[in-house]
């Protein structure tokens, strides 16, 4: 069956940098997407990594190892609007996404 | 303003009743989804539309069917909802191989 693993919830303080982390088993890969989803609101694109290493865009960066089956989100200099889940999600040989369930952040002053 | 939206944002809904969830998108996307959300799991596909007049199963489509007359518009159907059906559903779309935009959601509870 396919898979995604991520911690269900962490917890970090305002300017600190925390990494989320996502394992996947999936059939086929063609690429990983982290979004960004507030409480009730709709997931909203982070980034994409479909090659091996790391992709950084601002505070946020993404990294990829294919062999490992294995990616991590860093979120740094940590705001309290960071608060929110992060989801990971696999494009699978289908090139359908394959969801994780999502990690929940909490940010302490 | 391009993106997506969704109607209703909610709905309570009595068992055995047909609903039909509305999704228009103005970006022109040739990719459009459904799915749902439950606390504790993944987003999961209900279906999926590759381009106007193709429509496919995902993971959870029984008790689900859709349409895709034209690009923008991709309703979602229960025939006769149960309480299990009692979720938020969300819209996507996108272009090609790129990311989804997701619509805002409709928050769907069936008694």
């Amino acid at each position: 069956g396919q898979n995604i693993d991520q911690p269900t919830e962490m917890t970090a303080t305002e300017g600190a940098i925390v990494q989320i982390n996502c394992t996947y088993q999936t059939s086929g890969f063609n690429g990983l997407f982290w979004y960004q989803q507030h409480a009730g609101e709709a997931p909203t694109f982070l980034s994409y990594n479909v090659l091996d290493g790391l992709e950084e865009k601002g505070r946020f960066s993404s990294f990829l190892s294919r062999s490992k089956g294995y990616s991590y989100l860093l979120l740094k200099e940590l705001q309290m609007k960071d608060s929110a889940s992060y989801l990971c999600a696999v494009k699978d040989s289908n090139y359908q996404l394959i969801w994780g369930a999502g990690t929940k952040l909490i940010i302490k002053p | 303003i391009a993106g997506i939206t969704q109607a209703p944002t909610s709905q309570i809904l009595a068992a055995g009743r047909r609903m039909t969830l509305r999704c228009t998108q103005d970006m022109r996307h040739n990719a459009m989804y459904w799915y749902r959300q439950d606390l504790g799991l993944g987003l999961r596909l209900i279906h999926y539309s590759n381009t106007a007049g193709t429509t496919g199963k995902g993971e959870v489509p029984d008790g689900y069917s859709v349409s895709r007359a034209n690009t923008d518009d991709f309703p979602l159907t229960l025939a006769s909802a149960v309480p299990s059906q009692t979720s938020v559903y969300f819209c996507a779309s996108s272009d090609s191989e790129n990311e989804q935009f997701f619509g805002p959601g409709t928050r769907l509870t069936v008694l």
